[in-house]
């Protein structure tokens, strides 16, 4: 069974707060480390695709590294705004014959205006 | 035009009825997932299919009978619905079974009275 665990569960931040959250995974037969965002009655949208151990990736005011050997990743959001309010997923790829994609609970974030 | 639909969007039935859920994707992808977002919001993969063909099969109980008629489609079948069963279910593709890359359709959320 792959454990991915998301921290914290949730998050209110005002509007103009930079933020961040976890996600750990396992760190053995790594291939990819997905982040998601999701509105609510919406569909999870993708964020970034990460794959090689250092890995940063940006857009826009949201940006994410990667740590495979210790099975991390970080979200950030610099000077969040109330559209930035989600629920942040990770989700885990595994190598091998496992296509499928395992995904953590999500970080449910509110931005205060 | 909407990458990833589903029908219906909304479903109400009554314990013991059979409903299909539909899945469409024009974005000329091979595979196809079903996935179950159960009471504590995890999003956990039902099924896959990789050019008509099943390739993922989690523990889901025989009443759940997913079906490809091409590559575009995958329906969900579920017989002698119970109360278990109501959940928001999510369809979603990726260019090829390898392919780490997924994208989502908008879900169905579906109750069970």
């Amino acid at each position: 069974i792959l454990n991915v665990e998301q921290s914290p569960q949730s998050l209110h931040v005002q509007e103009g707060d930079s933020t961040n959250f976890t996600c750990s995974f396992p760190s053995s037969n790594f291939y990819a480390l997905h982040w998601y965002r999701w509105e609510t009655a919406k569909s999870p949208e993708a964020l970034f695709v990460m794959t090689l151990n250092g890995d940063e990736k940006k857009k826009g005011r949201i940006s994410a590294t990667l740590n495979t050997k210790e099975g991390y990743s970080y979200l950030y959001i610099k000077g969040s705004q109330p559209e930035d309010s989600a629920t942040y997923l990770c989700a885990f790829w595994g190598g091998g014959s496992n296509y499928k994609l395992t995904f953590g609970k999500g970080t449910l974030l509110t931005v205060n205006p | 035009d909407t990458a990833v639909s589903q029908t219906p969007k909304y479903l109400v039935t009554q314990m013991g009825n059979d409903k299909s859920i539909k899945c469409e994707q024009n974005l000329g992808h091979d595979t196809m997932y079903w996935y179950k977002q159960d009471s504590k919001k995890f999003l956990k993969i039902m099924f896959s299919y990789n050019n008509k063909e099943l390739i993922i099969n989690e523990t889901v109980p025989n009443r759940f009978s997913p079906k490809s008629p091409d590559k575009a489609h995958l329906n969900l079948h579920i017989n002698s619905l119970e109360l278990g069963d109501s959940a928001v279910y999510f369809c979603a593709s990726s260019p090829s079974a390898a392919s780490y890359e997924q994208y989502f359709g908008p879900g169905t959320r579906l109750t069970v009275t």
